[in-house]
């Protein structure tokens, strides 16, 4: 399985954008690249998936390098409710891959 | 529309005995996966079952167990526990099967304790 790499934890201030990256430097040509988060206490919730071009959403932004080795998750402003912690997962589009869930980044936001 | 429901929502039993974990999927999905989460491995991928036939399976002992019925509902089942089976069960419905672009929706999880 293609990996992912992404720090443990970040810290925000309430109100400013959030830059969430992630490497996958291993990434194959057909592999999606998807985001879900964790609030505490709740199952994961779907964030943003994207393939090769940048892609936004009315949770997040996402932008995918132009080598695909790395992405970063955008939260254009942070509120206390985006504290969580933040997964990227890569998922091949031959499909019948279950998802394989990291160690995510743990996001503060702070007030 | 609703979300992913999971009965119950927690559930205390003592080791050696058994337990049945429920998941209902959103109207229309008919894939259902399961997951597992503890503190110390994190979120591990148990199956996925797809119009009652299991698609794929992780990397667990045979005390785990599932199936899943005509109406996509999905039942998981851990004979024998154990205190390392102390854990929240999450379960995932999606449209298609899991994988590539389809994104997955998760219910709230079953909080099991083995005493």
């Amino acid at each position: 399985d293609a990996k992912t790499t992404q720090p443990n934890s970040m810290e925000s201030n309430e109100e400013e954008p959030v830059h969430l990256p992630c490497n996958h430097s291993t990434i194959s040509g057909t592999d999606y690249i998807h985001w879900y988060r964790q609030l505490p206490s709740q199952g994961p919730e779907y964030v943003i998936h994207g393939l090769t071009s940048n892609v936004n959403n009315r949770m997040a932004s996402l932008a995918i390098a132009e080598d695909r080795k790395s992405s970063t998750l955008i939260l254009h402003r942070a509120t206390l409710r985006d504290a969580a912690v933040y997964y990227c997962i890569l998922s091949p589009s031959s499909g019948n891959t279950p998802l394989v869930f990291g160690k995510g980044t743990r996001l503060s936001v702070i007030a | 529309k609703a979300g992913v429901t999971q009965t119950p929502r927690y559930l205390i039993k003592t080791r050696g005995q058994q337990v049945t974990l429920s998941c209902s999927p959103i109207s229309g999905h008919r894939s259902v996966s399961w997951y597992q989460q503890t503190p110390g491995q994190g979120l591990q991928f148990l199956f996925e079952y797809f119009s009652e036939t299991q698609r794929n399976k992780g990397n667990f002992p045979g005390r785990f167990s599932g199936r899943q019925f005509s109406n996509s509902r999905s039942e998981m089942n851990v004979s024998t526990l154990e205190l390392g089976d102390s854990a929240l069960y999450l379960c995932a419905s999606s449209l298609p099967p899991s994988g590539g672009k389809n994104e997955q929706f998760f219910g709230p999880g079953t909080r099991l304790t083995v005493l």
